[in-house]
């Protein structure tokens, strides 16, 4: 059974600093996606990570994926309040046919 | 394009009642989920469809029924609801996997939140 863990669930951090919420994943993986969700909202795509080790990047945000460690990680430069959400990777898998399997998410709060 | 789009919003349902959640998608996508995400937690797939009568059970599918009569429409059905199916809804679509390059992704529409009391 595939199994996604993120960490940490719950970050609290002020305006301007980096951090980096992680995501591990338990067997290969064809790709892994990271979504936004605002409270009460529905999931936003902010990136798609191919088996061929991607790094992406938007804005603040950078995500990156080292499939012999089973591991995506998910940076945040400068953190500004906007990026106040919960951040969800996701994994799929060849044999899965495209179905999903989430992590549990991560609620980061940046404070002013 | 709406995208995905769901019907209700809101919904309240008393012990052993049912319903129908609604979805539709104007993207011509083959694949579609419904989903559900209990407060706090990620989001765990219940049926999905790879095209026009053809459907699967996901993770958690008791207590679920789905049909896909059309490639625009997955409609969701609850019967006999219980408490533990209190929860949002998502339903998403997608294009088919194709290339192993593809960067496509999953399209989510804005949920329908339940409370069955």
């Amino acid at each position: 059974e595939l199994k996604v863990e993120q960490n940490p669930l719950f970050l609290s951090m002020q305006e301007g600093k980096n951090y980096t919420i992680y995501c591990n994943y338990s067997t290969t993986s064809d790709r892994l996606y990271w979504y936004r969700q605002d409270p009460g909202k529905s999931l936003e795509s902010l990136f798609v990570l191919l088996s061929n080790g991607a790094v992406k990047q938007e804005g603040r945000l950078m995500a990156s994926l080292d499939t012999k460690a089973r591991l995506s990680t998910l940076h945040i430069t400068a953190a500004v309040h906007d990026l106040s959400a919960t951040y969800f990777c996701a994994v799929d898998t060849e044999t899965s046919g495209s179905r999903l399997t989430f992590g549990e998410g991560t609620q980061l709060t940046v404070n002013p | 394009n709406a995208g995905v789009t769901q019907t209700p919003k809101f919904r309240i349902l008393k012990i052993g009642q049912s319903m129908t959640l609604q979805c539709t998608q104007d993207m011509n996508h083959n694949y579609m989920y419904w989903y559900r995400q209990d407060p706090g937690m990620g989001l765990k797939l219940i049926y999905y469809s790879v095209g026009a009568g053809i459907t699967d059970k996901g993770e958690v599918p008791n207590g679920y029924n789905v049909s896909r009569s059309t490639t625009e429409d997955f409609p969701l059905r609850l019967e006999l609801a219980a408490p533990s199916q209190t929860s949002v809804y998502f339903c998403a679509s997608s294009y088919s996997r194709g290339l192993v390059t593809s960067t496509d992704t999953q399209y989510f529409g804005p949920g329908t939140r339940l409370t069955v009391l």
